[in-house]
């Protein structure tokens, strides 16, 4: 069984540029989860859908970050402008109704904002 | 701010020696999950206790949990090398239905 993707596992981008991140969650998983990793912390959480729809988005910063699930599959998050601050490891995990709560995690992408 | 809080923040210990990590927690909650995180790598979900569960054991992996104290220990028992990671907790919330991380625990197993 295939993990969960994501791509670019790196990226590099000067402040105010866009950049979107890619996630393809395991077969089967109807939650998707968005984090935030910051150097030395632990994960803390964008956005989760429920199949396509976005169950809690309250700690994504609505006015510069989107994300979307078309089709209750894949995922895209997108910044737009990026800041320095956003500078982090984003991680995507996914989750299924038939478990207790266990979380698989993609490898992540590591974005710098220069 | 985060739900879950890790004790210690760092721990370094010898080949074969038993490292033990804690995680105090806020409100009630219905699991509660640790994971490991090899550097650069995504979250690896190691294992998980409910909340009317006392002590759960995986291989060398020992978890207790102390709803009274909001509180849960992993023991990992004879260390090894590629023990060598973070640790994280994850709480289930009751009424949110979403996990909310601590900061970890970086655990160094010297060979």
């Amino acid at each position: 069984e295939a993990g969960v993707v994501q791509s670019p596992r790196y990226k590099i981008i000067e402040k105010k540029q866009p950049v979107a991140f890619w996630c393809n969650p395991i077969s089967g998983h109807n939650t998707l989860y968005w984090y935030r990793q910051n150097l030395g912390q632990g994960p803390e959480l964008l956005i989760r859908y429920e199949n396509e729809e976005a169950v809690d988005d309250s700690q994504l910063p609505k006015d510069r970050f989107s994300a979307e699930r078309l089709k209750g599959v894949d995922s895209t998050l997108k910044i737009q402008p990026a800041e320095l601050g956003d500078s982090a490891v984003y991680l995507c995990a996914s989750s299924s109704s038939r478990g207790r709560g266990e979380q698989f995690f993609g490898p992540g992408t590591r974005l710098t904002v220069l | 701010s985060q739900q879950g809080e890790e004790d210690p923040q760092a721990l370094s210990i010898q080949e074969g020696e038993n490292a033990t990590m804690n995680c105090s927690y806020k409100t009630s909650i219905n699991n509660l999950q640790w994971y490991r995180q090899n550097s650069g790598r995504g979250l690896v979900h190691l294992i998980l206790i409910r909340s009317n569960e006392r002590e759960k054991h995986s291989g060398r992996l020992r978890v207790t949990l102390d709803t009274s104290k909001k509180s849960s220990s992993l023991l990992i028992t004879a260390s090894r090398a590629a023990d060598t990671a973070s640790y994280f907790c994850a709480t289930l919330h009751t009424n949110a239905g979403k996990s909310t991380f601590g900061d970890g625990t970086t655990l160094t197993v010297k060979p």
